[in-house]
């Protein structure tokens, strides 16, 4: 079965730092690998998304994720973290279908 | 970009009545829209797939004869909760695919609250 890990429940970080939020997945078959961005009480955001080519990705917001095959993961990352990141993350993957299975959702908080 | 509009945004009802959520795509065509439903503090549960012109598919455990799907035309898809009960209380969302957009591109509507006291 198809399925997405985001280990982290919260990941608290400076303002102006790197962020990461950890995505791994496990598909049979080559994914599609999806992030979103939830505010308070709002549907989701489309951050970005791997298709094909590239491992590195670039979204929207300065975000960025790198898609590694050997290790099955999708992080998401910041090179300088601002306030107003602070947000629910949702990593998210298909195969072969519409169907979207998302992962549980990482909340970041970034700190002044 | 492609946006997805829903209404009502949060809808308070009494328990036993039906509540209808409607989903639009507002500057493309979905040939596809999909229903979700989010727990607080919780991921996304996918609970159809609603396809312009047939009948929805639903997920496991998803009863079809209390989440009634009606994706009448290809702008709008409705989301009935028939007879809601407490337990039915939940974030909705939607999302349409613009097949335009790229492999499985899908965009989010802002969500629907619904409290059954």
């Amino acid at each position: 079965a198809q399925s997405v890990a985001q280990p982290e429940d919260q990941v608290n970080v400076a303002e102006g730092n790197p962020l990461t939020v950890k995505c791994t997945y496990s598909v049979s078959g080559n994914p599609y690998l999806f992030w979103y961005v939830q505010y308070p009480n709002r549907g989701l955001q489309f951050l970005l998304k791997y298709i094909t080519g590239d491992n590195l990705v670039k979204g929207s917001y300065g975000f960025e994720a790198e898609f590694n095959k050997s290790q099955t993961s999708f992080h998401l990352k910041k090179p300088s973290a601002l306030v107003s990141d602070s947000a629910l993350y949702f990593c998210a993957v298909s195969v072969n279908t519409d169907k979207l299975i998302f992962g549980t959702g990482t909340r970041l908080q970034v700190f002044p | 970009g492609a946006v997805v509009s829903q209404h009502p945004s949060w809808v308070i009802c009494k328990s036993g009545t039906s509540v209808k959520i409607e989903c639009r795509s507002l500057d493309f065509q979905a040939t596809t829209m999909f229903w979700y439903r989010q727990f607080p503090k919780q991921s996304l549960m996918l609970m159809a797939t609603s396809n312009e012109g047939s009948k929805a598919t639903y997920e496991q455990g998803v009863e079809k004869d209390k989440f009634l799907i009606n994706h009448a035309s290809l702008t709008l898809s409705t989301l009935t909760v028939t007879s809601a009960h407490p337990e039915d209380s939940s974030f909705y969302i939607c999302s349409a695919r613009d097949p335009s957009g790229g492999y499985n591109e899908q965009f989010f509507g802002p969500g629907t609250r619904l409290t059954v006291l």
